[in-house]
């Protein structure tokens, strides 16, 4: 099975822009999480996605949001980009941690923001 | 509220001598515990979950962990270090029902491996 594809591997924008990164899951998991990585708060959690719906929720500003189709696949949108927002952004999937908490998550190789 | 603490930022040891990694827990529940690594530019790999069938989980690449609800901590250990083993290591607890989707990521753990 192919593994958790995250697209752009890099990306490199000014305050005030927006960017969206996106998310492919494995095949057959249908939640999506998103996770922000930084050196300063380590690994934070953004969302949960579930069949198109938002689940869950971390403590980030609006300007943070994401959408998940219905083959899975999500995104990841910030709009109004700071220079906090540096950091590198992971996705993870699994079939339904709401069913089974042992379940872990697989995550993709991330994609790293830097704001100029 | 669920947490974990790692109790070493970094861990220094030779080739071919023991890795142990420290990591506490803070839990209401059973917990769902896991032990992921990240190597430098790339995603989390899981390397163990506890599943509460057994106390000692065994794991990829020579790591095992044990579970200890007397002294909350799942300890991750590996009898001899390898050179690829060198990356960060992170204790992850699983938020419990009504928080889906959520991990709890302690801060990580440095391993670096000397030859």
């Amino acid at each position: 099975k192919a593994g958790v594809t995250q697209t752009p591997r890099y990306l490199i924008k000014t305050r005030g822009q927006q960017v969206t990164l996106s998310c492919s899951p494995i095949s057959g998991h249908r939640s999506v999480s998103w996770y922000q990585q930084t050196p300063g708060q380590g690994l934070q959690f953004l969302f949960e996605y579930f069949s198109e719906t938002q689940r869950n929720k971390g403590n980030f500003p609006g300007r943070f949001s994401g959408r998940q189709f219905s083959n899975s696949r999500s995104e990841m949108n910030v709009s109004t980009l700071e220079l906090g927002d540096s950091a590198l952004y992971l996705c993870a999937s699994s079939d339904d941690p709401g069913r089974d908490l042992n379940q872990p998550q697989h995550f993709g190789d991330g994609t790293r923001l830097s704001i100029l | 509220a669920q947490s974990v603490t790692q109790l070493d930022s970094h861990v220094s040891v030779s080739e071919g001598t023991p890795v142990l990694l420290r990591c506490n827990y803070s839990s209401s529940y059973s917990p769902s515990l896991f032990w992921y690594v990240q190597h430098p530019n790339k995603g989390l790999q899981l390397l163990l979950k506890y599943t509460s069938a057994a106390t000692l989980v065994k794991g990829i690449n020579g790591f095992e962990a044990e579970f200890k609800k007397s002294e909350t901590s799942f300890h991750l250990t590996k009898p001899s270090a390898h050179m690829s083993d060198a990356a960060e290591y992170f204790c992850v607890v699983s938020d419990p029902a009504g928080n889906t989707g959520k991990l709890i990521f302690g801060q990580g753990t440095t391993l670096q491996v000397k030859p």
